[in-house]
């Protein structure tokens, strides 16, 4: 099993649709989750972290469940530019370090 | 602010060839990390750095790739002999801090990459 599972997609949704994401990690010991962008042929740029409160970045908002171990993302008012990958990514420890999983992404096209 | 630098942005060899990947970190960042991203997945992490010193290179093919990172500031990652499974591109990533007990996130900015084609 992937130590992060996530739909590769792709969700195509017009302007203006509500689409989520979701997104399932193995290691129930993780400690930090993130969603972030890719844009095609970029590099991979933070959009959000992800609390156990829930938050919200304008059209954007991440919420985790610890006891079902998934993370999701919300994006409300979809926009054209919106378009691109988004990488689910879980933070573990490798003997006392930081490490990062990242899931394979899921691709998201928003059309006119 | 300058971003984490990498060179060359691509690559062609052929296979059993060798290359080699250089990256420039954030200014002041001390950890630096190689990535590869296969097309259609997400990143994996090949190799982590402490400053001049390994943290975690487990998924490492150690057998022809190596890395290094002399003075604590660029790295250096090479390939040697390249399979054709070694098409990918290359992501270098640096942060702040990382280092063992730091339970707070240092956010990592990744470089532009660079993408290799194995023929």
């Amino acid at each position: 099993r992937k130590e992060v599972e996530q739909d590769p997609g792709p969700f195509n949704v017009p302007e203006g649709a509500t689409v989520a994401f979701n997104c399932t990690y193995s290691n129930s010991a993780s400690q930090s989750f993130f969603w972030y962008r890719q844009d095609c042929r970029k590099e991979p740029k933070l959009l959000m972290s992800v609390y156990s409160s829930g938050n919200e970045d304008g059209r954007f908002t991440a919420q985790l469940n610890r006891a079902s171990q998934y993370i999701s993302l919300l994006i409300r008012d979809s926009k054209l530019s919106d378009s691109a990958t988004y990488l689910c990514v879980v933070k573990g420890r490798n003997t006392g370090f930081q490490k990062l999983v990242f899931g394979t992404g899921t691709r998201l096209l928003v059309s006119p | 602010e300058a971003g984490v630098a990498q060179s060359p942005r691509y690559k062609i060899i052929e296979k059993r060839q060798s290359v080699a990947f250089w990256c420039n970190p954030i200014s002041g960042h001390a950890t630096l990390y190689w990535y590869q991203q296969i097309l259609g997945q997400g990143p994996k992490l090949l190799i982590q750095f402490q400053n001049n010193g390994v943290v975690d290179d487990s998924q490492l093919p150690k057998d022809r790739f190596s890395a290094e990172r002399l003075k604590g500031v660029d790295s250096t990652l090479k390939i040697q002999p390249a399979k054709l499974e070694d098409s990918a591109v290359y992501l270098c990533a640096s942060s702040l801090g990382g280092s063992s007990g730091q339970v707070s996130y240092n956010e990592q900015f990744f470089g532009p990459g660079t993408r290799l084609t194995v023929l």
